[in-house]
């Protein structure tokens, strides 16, 4: 099993373009995170899906829209870069409420994206 | 509100030393807490979560609730512990955590 897939691993954006961060799991997990990773600042949730066709803001989310494609996918859009929002992206899943109670998240190896 | 707080960005250590990363939570209600390490450029892995009550790679942590604290630590540091530990907080609801900033982990020889 890969376990949580992120696509793609660096990408370098201009002011203002648009782009899709991709993110599968292969766990079937009900739940799926978006997070930012910023120094200083830890993990921040951006958005979350808490199972197939619902999605929800977290901490951070202005800037970004989100889809849950299907129970594997994922995927984080950001519509008009912004120089603020160069950080490292990681996406994660896991599986609230299955038989041993809530379960950790797992993470992806994370997308490295640096706008100008 | 519910927070985490790790006081030190940077804790370096020799070889064989002591090791406590400080993890301090605010949350109202039974918290749930875990431990991330995360190595140089690789993806965040579970360390330990409180409730398991493992030890880890000779880590161990312990859930103070009178203090609210949930310190990581180690007896004797080796260089491959060398890595950004995160604290986490389970903030109920669809298993949504709350991280600490981090406190990166430097064991020199």
């Amino acid at each position: 099993n890969a376990g949580v897939t992120q696509t793609p691993k660096f990408q370098v954006l201009k002011t203002g373009q648009s782009m899709t961060l991709q993110c599968a799991q292969d766990m079937n997990h009900n739940s799926m995170y978006w997070y930012r990773q910023d120094p200083g600042m830890g993990l921040r949730l951006i958005y979350y899906s808490a199972s197939e066709g619902t999605t929800d803001k977290g901490e951070v989310p202005n800037g970004y829209n989100v889809s849950r494609l299907n129970k594997r996918e994922f995927s984080l859009r950001l519509e008009s870069a912004a120089p603020s929002q160069t950080s490292v992206y990681f996406c994660a899943s896991s599986d609230p409420g299955g038989t041993e109670g809530n379960q950790p998240q797992h993470f992806g190896d994370g997308t490295r994206l640096s706008i100008l | 509100a519910q927070r985490v707080t790790q006081p030190e960005k940077l804790l370096s250590v020799f070889k064989g030393a002591p090791v406590e990363l400080k993890c301090n939570y605010s949350y109202s209600g039974s918290p749930e807490l875990f431990w991330y390490v995360q190595y140089s450029r690789q993806r965040l892995q579970l360390l330990l979560r409180h409730i398991s009550r493992e030890s880890i790679k000779g880590f161990t942590a312990d859930l103070n609730k009178g203090e609210t604290s949930f310190h990581l630590k180690k007896p004797f540091a080796q260089e491959e512990d060398s890595a950004m530990y995160y604290c986490a907080l389970f903030s109920g609801g669809y298993n949504k955590l709350i991280f600490g900033a981090g406190t990166r982990l430097a064991v020199h020889p």
